[in-house]
């Protein structure tokens, strides 16, 4: 079994500050781990992932996350945030099998809202 | 290609009725994932299919609740004798098992919109 934690339900933040949403996870077996943002009236997006190989995984709008394996957790971090990053961020684990990924396990997600 | 397509976006209906939601996944993507998001919550996985397969399924889907793909390509998600409690969004997701076009990665779930849920 696994599980997903994201302990800030909701992070204000002023625009142009850094930024880091908070992710912690559990699991008896390797797991592969995800980010996916949800703007407002969109649906899901993959933001980043986390496979295997280098630690640290960015995205093309400048997030960046670090998997730590002993800490067991997965951190999103922005060093400048923008008003167009409003959005309810959740991060997710699953296994992958047989060629494909296995149903995701997300957290609560975290809604992060940018201050001007 | 559309991305993952759900129809109806949006179903308002009355306890006790019976409702189907169905999914287009994208086309070369042989793996299909059905998904439920309450308000202020994440989503839940119910359960996926490759190709015609159910391969898992949640404890989530309780008897009420159907989910068939019998051609391998779209797929409908039946409730029946639906409760208040059932309200929710309902997500749909595809993957490839094999990077075909290498538009797609295998180990990435591609979401639609979703279908909203309202049982009165």
């Amino acid at each position: 079994a696994q599980s997903v934690t994201q302990l800030d339900s909701q992070v204000p933040v002023f625009e142009e500050a850094p930024v880091e949403l908070r992710c912690n996870y559990s699991s008896s077996v390797s797991v592969y781990l995800f980010w996916y943002v949800q703007y407002p009236n969109q649906g899901l997006q993959l933001l980043l992932k986390y496979l295997s190989g280098s630690t640290l995984v960015e995205s093309i709008n400048g997030f960046e996350a670090e998997f730590n394996k002993s800490q067991t957790s997965f951190h999103l971090r922005k060093p400048s945030v923008h008003i167009s990053d409003t959005a309810e961020y959740f991060c997710a684990v699953s296994q992958y099998s047989g060629g494909g990924a296995d149903g995701l396990t997300f957290g609560k997600g975290t809604h992060l809202i940018i201050q001007p | 290609d559309t991305g993952v397509s759900q129809d109806p976006r949006h179903k308002i209906t009355k306890r006790g009725q019976n409702v189907t939601f169905r999914c287009d996944p994208i086309s070369e993507h042989n793996r299909l994932y059905w998904y439920r998001q309450t308000l202020g919550q994440g989503p839940e996985f119910l359960t996926y299919f490759q190709n015609e397969a159910q391969l898992e399924k949640s404890r989530l889907l309780s008897d009420r609740f159907s989910a068939e793909r019998p051609k391998g390509s779209f797929s409908t998600l039946e409730i029946q004798r639906t409760e208040q409690g059932d309200s929710a969004m309902y997500l749909c997701a595809s993957s490839p098992t094999e990077a075909t076009s290498g538009r797609y990665d295998t180990d990435t779930q591609y979401f639609g919109p979703g279908t909203r849920l309202t049982v009165l």
